[in-house]
């Protein structure tokens, strides 16, 4: 499985800027997602990235609010925009496990808190 | 929509064993489990494939009911190691995956 770094582990953020996270694999993967889990909740995809290409975002998520990057194969960044404390969550990147299965690897989080 | 799992939380003693169920409203083509962990990563545990195929892993094992839409989780002689959050996953089209609502288990001493 693959190995996968996230930056930062945890912020502490003020209403109204923004924070990119960075996620980095171990691993050449096609797909990279970001999920978003807020406070005892389950996981709920963000977007998915494709390098090369622009992310594609799930119902309820604009780019805008998440713009995400993927600039090569290994790496990607989920920036979140004009923080409110709404936005307080951890959020998670993972990519796929291998081209058989859609089992999911996931990496450390990003545990974000916005005053 | 979200698969549903039931129960929403657990509590045993160290030894027995527990049973978590997922509920799909939709298709099953293939489930798959995870647990997590306060404050970690949700961690893999095992696929469910439609066809009957699935991975155990030490004495947690799952069925895959295709015809009902639902997947349970069998956790035998449980140990403290398996406290946490349980979390089972499917595929909605394409590269669109999503989880259920969880079970929180704890095991005590």
């Amino acid at each position: 499985s693959a190995v996968i770094s996230q930056k930062p582990s945890r912020d502490i953020c003020q209403r109204g800027t923004s924070l990119t996270i960075q996620c980095q694999v171990d691993s050449q993967v096609t797909m990279m997602f970001w999920y978003r889990q807020q406070p005892g909740q389950s996981l709920t995809l963000i977007a998915t990235a494709n390098q090369g290409s622009e992310a594609t975002y799930e119902s309820g998520f604009v780019i805008d609010k998440f713009p995400i990057s993927r600039p090569n194969l290994t790496f990607s960044t989920l920036t979140v925009s004009n923080m409110s404390p709404e936005d307080s969550s951890i959020y998670l990147c993972s990519v796929d496990g291998d081209g058989y299965t859609d089992t999911q690897y996931f990496g450390p989080g990003t545990r974000l808190t916005v005053l | 929509q979200q698969p549903v799992q039931s129960p929403q939380a657990v509590i045993l003693r160290e030894g027995e064993d527990a049973v978590i169920n997922c509920s799909s409203s939709k298709a099953l083509y293939s489930v798959h489990w995870y647990r997590q962990k306060h404050g970690e990563a949700p961690i893999f545990l095992m696929i469910l494939l439609k066809g009957g195929e699935q991975k155990g892993h030490d004495k947690i094992s799952a069925s895959f009911n295709e015809k009902k839409q639902q997947s349970s989780l069998y956790l035998t002689a449980s140990q403290l190691s398996y406290s946490g959050t349980y979390f089972c996953g499917t595929e909605r089209g394409t590269y669109k995956y999503i989880f259920g609502t969880g079970t929180r288990l704890k095991v005590l001493a």
